[in-house]
């Protein structure tokens, strides 16, 4: 099994719509999380970090935790074209002090 | 002020030769990180620094990886004998004092070995 599990898509989402990703992981007591953007031969940008449970707002974007079920999930609200991208859920590894990578989700918002 | 720059930001070789990667981390950045991305896939971790040192080098691929850093700054991954599996691009990324810091990634450099 995978330490942190995302669909891979493509998600696809007309524009103005919410575009929800969701992102499992197997270390319980992980404590850092982020969301990652990355466009088709770039390299990745951070979008938000969550480390408490709840929601955690920051413009159009929303991070939403949930520990108890290892879970983080990230909306994007009024989609764009240029939202288009693969969307990264990172875990930090207290132990190895590594992020670990999901595979990530492949947006696409359509006009 | 500047970010993390790498280079080559593309590389071609032959297989069996040996090829050298460089990382220059964002300046006062202690931490230093170099994944592995495939085509189409997430970001494998290859090796992690905090200055000079590397505390964990379980995460290269084989004995044909390796990498230092030195003066606190600048690092180089060496793959030897390359094969033609070790084609990817080759991110590294760079943070304020490590643990749970954000992570900043360089441009990438993409590796094409024949």
């Amino acid at each position: 099994q995978k330490e942190v599990e995302q669909n891979s898509g493509p998600l696809s989402v007309p524009e103005g719509a919410i575009a929800s990703l969701n992102c499992t992981y197997s270390d319980r007591v992980s404590q850092s999380f982020f969301w990652y953007r990355q466009y088709s031969g770039k390299s990745p940008e951070l979008i938000m970090s969550i480390y408490s449970n709840g929601d955690k707002e920051d413009g159009r974007f929303t991070a939403q935790l949930n520990k108890a079920s290892q879970y983080v999930s990230l909306l994007i609200r009024d989609s764009q074209p240029s939202d288009s991208a693969t969307y990264l859920c990172a875990v930090y590894n207290n132990a190895g002090n590594m992020l670990t990578f999901g595979g990530g989700t492949r947006l696409m918002v359509k006009p | 002020g500047a970010g993390v720059s790498q280079s080559p930001s593309n590389k071609v070789t032959e297989k069996g030769k040996d090829v050298e990667l460089r990382c220059d981390p964002i300046s006062g950045h202690t931490a230093l990180y170099w994944y592995r991305q495939s085509l189409g896939q997430g970001l494998e971790f290859l090796i992690y620094f905090q200055g000079n040192s590397a505390p964990d080098k379980s995460g290269l691929p084989s004995d044909r990886f390796s990498a230092e850093r030195t003066g606190g700054s600048v690092s180089t991954l060496t793959i030897q004998r390359t094969q033609q599996e070790d084609s990817a691009v080759y991110l590294c990324a760079s943070s304020l004092s490590g643990t749970a810091d954000t992570q900043y990634f360089g441009p990438g450099t993409r590796l094409t070995v024949l």
